[in-house]
């Protein structure tokens, strides 16, 4: 069964440096998503991509957050300068087309110390 | 405020029991529910949809009902086994209508014990 795949599985950075997290989606898929959920909480949205560019983002997703699709397979998910509350564990998802189920990765663990 | 929420953080069952998970929701204009299930350590998995046309869908062992006069929605899993034990999320559509994204719950663990 397809599936998404994402890297690293865990990654340990010093507050302040730059983290990039990578995700392969599934491969016909049209729309992506980076979601976050911190330890013991709610899966929460960050943004999501369509057709090369932002489709929705939400507060959590402000400028020290960007995306990039830099070839038809890989979509990152980049940190600029990490803080300690940034660490959670972070999910890549795509969905095929409006109106199908959202598949999730098996998320990249990012701890900042 | 948050648009979907749990009744119950946790639920304890029996090995072949029937679960009941609770979730209701807020936004009167969603069209569209999820329910994912989470493993320790690993990503939410699908489980079963409803869209807000029907009341009752069913699948392998698992039933979702939406009850769109109170906002509630409900997952029943059947004969439950120590393999369903996990964190189950409802998840509806986001109050972009035009949008794809999801908003998540905030989860209730399921234990199950032999």
């Amino acid at each position: 069964e397809p599936e998404v795949t994402q890297t690293p599985s865990h990654q340990v950075t010093q507050m302040g440096q730059e983290v990039i997290l990578r995700c392969v989606p599934i491969s016909n898929h049209l729309y992506f998503y980076w979601y976050r959920q911190i330890l013991g909480q709610k899966v929460e949205f960050l943004v999501s991509f369509y057709n090369n560019e932002i489709s929705e983002k939400s507060e959590i997703f402000d400028d020290q957050f960007s995306v990039e699709r830099p070839d038809g397979s890989n979509f990152t998910l980049k940190i600029r300068s990490t803080k300690l509350e940034d660490s959670a564990m972070y999910f890549c998802a795509s969905l095929l087309d409006s109106g199908n189920t959202i598949y999730f990765g098996e998320g990249s663990w990012l701890t900042v110390v | 405020g948050e648009s979907v929420g749990l009744h119950l953080p946790t639920l304890s069952v029996q090995e072949g029991d029937n679960s009941i998970i609770n979730c209701a929701y807020s936004n009167s204009a969603s069209d569209y529910f999820i329910w994912y299930k989470q493993e320790s350590g690993k990503g939410p998995q699908f489980i079963i949809d409803i869209r807000s046309n029907m009341d009752k869908r069913q699948g392998q062992r698992v039933t979702v009902l939406l009850n769109k006069t109170v906002k509630h929605l409900s997952l029943q899993i059947a004969a439950t086994q120590p393999g369903d034990s996990a964190v189950y999320f409802c998840a509806e559509k986001g109050p972009n209508q035009a949008g794809t994204a999801l908003i998540f719950g905030k989860g209730t663990t399921l234990s199950v014990s032999s």
